[in-house]
């Protein structure tokens, strides 16, 4: 079975750091571009980063810009997001996924569970 | 990267046909043949319902299907059950970015 178990989720305060985790098993994580897509505590999915498979290709959404690190270790099957200088609007559930086609991606197709960052002081 | 434009709820009957709208721009959903929809049962996880405007992934029943007028998307559910009450999110790929609507919330009577 295709699997992305995300961790590294919690509380910390605004202006701190946090680094979430991504495991990927069934499936041949290094021939897949891979993302982190956000959703706030009532909210919608907001796109967050991209990621090639060779990491050559790196997006990310204007919101994150310049805070956020995406990286990737293929002999781990591992996905990171660095997140740095966070903020309260950064709060949320945030989704490891595989994406398809391009990076940023046509469309994604196999998503965790989620890990929870809450950032408040 | 403005989100796509959808209708906060639709509803209907079982058995009956919703279809909801996603309305973009001729830098996203106008320009690209790369819409994907997915649904969001509450407490769960995104799944893809439709990619590339029109297509299902394999296990999608084949009562959803989606199509592209200009700049508009479409979701269109046949035949609905209670099974399929959620949000439902619309998507669109850019060149440099990837955009999500604004969901809506589909309400089974």
């Amino acid at each position: 079975e295709e699997q992305l178990v995300e961790s590294g989720g919690g509380l910390v305060k605004p202006g701190g750091s946090l680094r979430l985790s991504c495991a990927a098993s069934g499936f041949t994580f290094s021939s897949f571009n891979m993302n982190w897509v956000r959703q706030a505590p009532g909210g919608g999915l907001e796109w967050v980063s991209s990621l090639s498979t060779t990491s050559t290709y790196i997006n990310y959404a204007d919101a994150v810009k310049g805070r956020f690190t995406i990286s990737r270790d293929n002999a781990k099957n591992s996905l990171y997001l660095q997140m740095d200088t966070l903020r309260a609007e950064d709060t949320g559930v945030y989704y490891c996924v595989r994406g398809r086609g391009a990076t940023p991606p046509y469309y994604m197709d196999v998503w965790g569970k989620g890990t929870t960052v809450t950032v408040s002081s | 990267q403005s989100a796509l434009t959808q209708p906060p709820s639709v509803s209907g009957s079982p058995g009956q046909s919703v279809t909801i709208s996603c309305s973009g721009t001729s830098s996203d959903v106008g320009s690209y043949n790369r819409v994907s929809w997915y649904q969001q049962p509450p407490g769960t996880a995104p799944k893809l319902m439709i990619y590339d405007v029109s297509n299902r992934p394999s296990g999608v029943p084949d009562r959803f299907s989606g199509s592209k007028s200009g700049n508009t998307a479409s979701l269109t559910i046949s035949g609905l059950q209670a099974e399929d009450e959620g949000d439902y999110y619309c998507s669109s790929y850019t060149s440099t970015t990837f955009v999500f609507g604004g969901g809506t919330k589909l309400t089974v009577l």
